[in-house]
Order: structure tokens, then sequence, then C-alpha cells
């Protein structure tokens, strides 16, 4: 099964809203990536995390918050948000960073 | 800096017009290509990946090949149900440190497939 999961589908939050989405794999697999994706474009790698532990930052601003509890799951939480941030975030997973990596469905973000 | 580059950006087929689709690429050593298959609204379907040239992979309608500047999907036969959009990624061999599990996009193809 190369299933990942990404809870809720749909977003829609005002710009002073807190709120976070939820990622979760019962693969194994060690790296676990947060990306955005924007309406014909491709997606844009915002975090990764291996061995849980935070391996990239892609200069992300710090109204972007990603959390790995542990192995399966991995958080973004959300705060101050602004209407361009309004997109489809995706997560992904991959064995470890060297792997093709297994997306989910995504949840799209909407900022008011 | 690693570079994608694919083409077209739009492709119209007629079911069972058989066609490629192209990515162009050019990267500080290559770890690794990878295809996918994107709906709209819904997140990347992993199909292939390619490690070095000359290999060929294949998957009901399609197959992946690889040379050392540029991947080729071929589509045989086409049908409705493949219009998506086709994704190529690459991944450097020396992606670590702060690249570590990058990939680099191209801007995909959009494929439609006619009835």
């Amino acid at each position: 099964d190369t299933e990942v999961t990404q809870t809720p589908k749909h977003l829609v939050m005002g710009m002073t809203n807190k709120k976070s989405l939820k990622c979760e794999q019962h693969m194994g697999h060690r790296a676990m990536y947060w990306y955005k994706q924007k309406a014909k474009k491709p997606p844009e790698l915002m975090f990764v995390y291996s061995y849980e532990k935070l391996s990239i930052n892609e200069s992300v601003p710090s109204r972007f918050s990603p959390e790995c509890p542990n192995s399966s799951l991995l958080n973004l939480h959300l705060h101050a948000l602004q209407p361009e941030d309004s997109a489809l975030y995706l997560c992904a997973s991959s064995f470890s960073a060297y792997y093709e990596q297994y997306f989910g469905p995504g949840t799209r973000l909407t900022v008011t | 800096e690693d570079q994608v580059t694919q083409s077209p950006e739009a492709l119209r087929l007629q079911e069972g017009e058989s066609s490629s689709l192209n990515c162009s690429y050019t990267v500080s050593g290559l770890r690794g290509l990878f295809w996918y298959r994107q709906d709209p609204g819904k997140g990347p379907e992993f199909l292939f990946t390619l490690y070095s040239a000359g290999e060929e992979k294949e998957k009901e309608r399609l197959k992946a090949t690889l040379t050392k500047k540029e991947s080729f999907l071929h589509i045989t036969a086409p049908k409705p149900e493949d219009s998506a959009t086709y994704l190529c990624a690459v991944q450097a061999a020396n992606a670590g440190g702060t690249s570590y599990g990058k990939l680099t996009f191209g801007q995909g193809t959009i494929l439609t497939v006619h009835p």
C-alpha cells in the first residue's frame, strides 16, 4: 500500500485564525515533505523531515510551522496567513530522501 | 543549478493516437528522474523512476525512457482516462545537506485525449 492521507480536504480560514494540516503514512517511510502548489505550477518544496528531524526549510515564512510528532505523522501549523497563501498543500513521503516520493491528495486551503 | 524543461506545454490527442512527451534536464550528476501523473485538484501519482541512461520502464500504455540529456514518456494508443498533467522531476546525485531530498520539477505537460 502506497497511501499518504491528508486532512482536511478543504480548509477556509481568516487571516487571524490558527489551523493545522495533518498528514499520515504507514509505509515505514523515514522522509516526509510539505509542498505548496499554485494553479498550473509544479509543486514547490517547503520542508523536509528525515528521521523526524527537520532537514530542509526552504526559507518558508514563520507563519507556517511544521511538526513531526513521530515517524508516521506530519503536521503543518498555520497562523496569520495571507490571501496569497491560498493553494493546494501537499504532503509526501519516501523510504529515504533518495527514493521516489508518494504524495497525498492534498488540502485545498483558502485564506480570506 | 538543476533545470528541467518539459515539452510540449499542452498536447491534444485523439483516442488511439500514440505520442511522446519530452523532459530535458540539466543536473550535476543524476541520482534519479521521476515521472508523475497529476489529475486536477489531486496530488501527483508516482509513475516511474529512471536511474541511468538506456533504462526503460513500462506500465500499461506508458513507457518511460532515459538518455543522458532527456527522458521521454511514450503513450501508446491513449484513452480519455489518460488525460492529466504529466510532471517530470530530477534529483541530483550530490543532493545532500541543504538539498537533501529535493526534487527539481518541470512545468508539466497537460495531456488531453479526445474520444
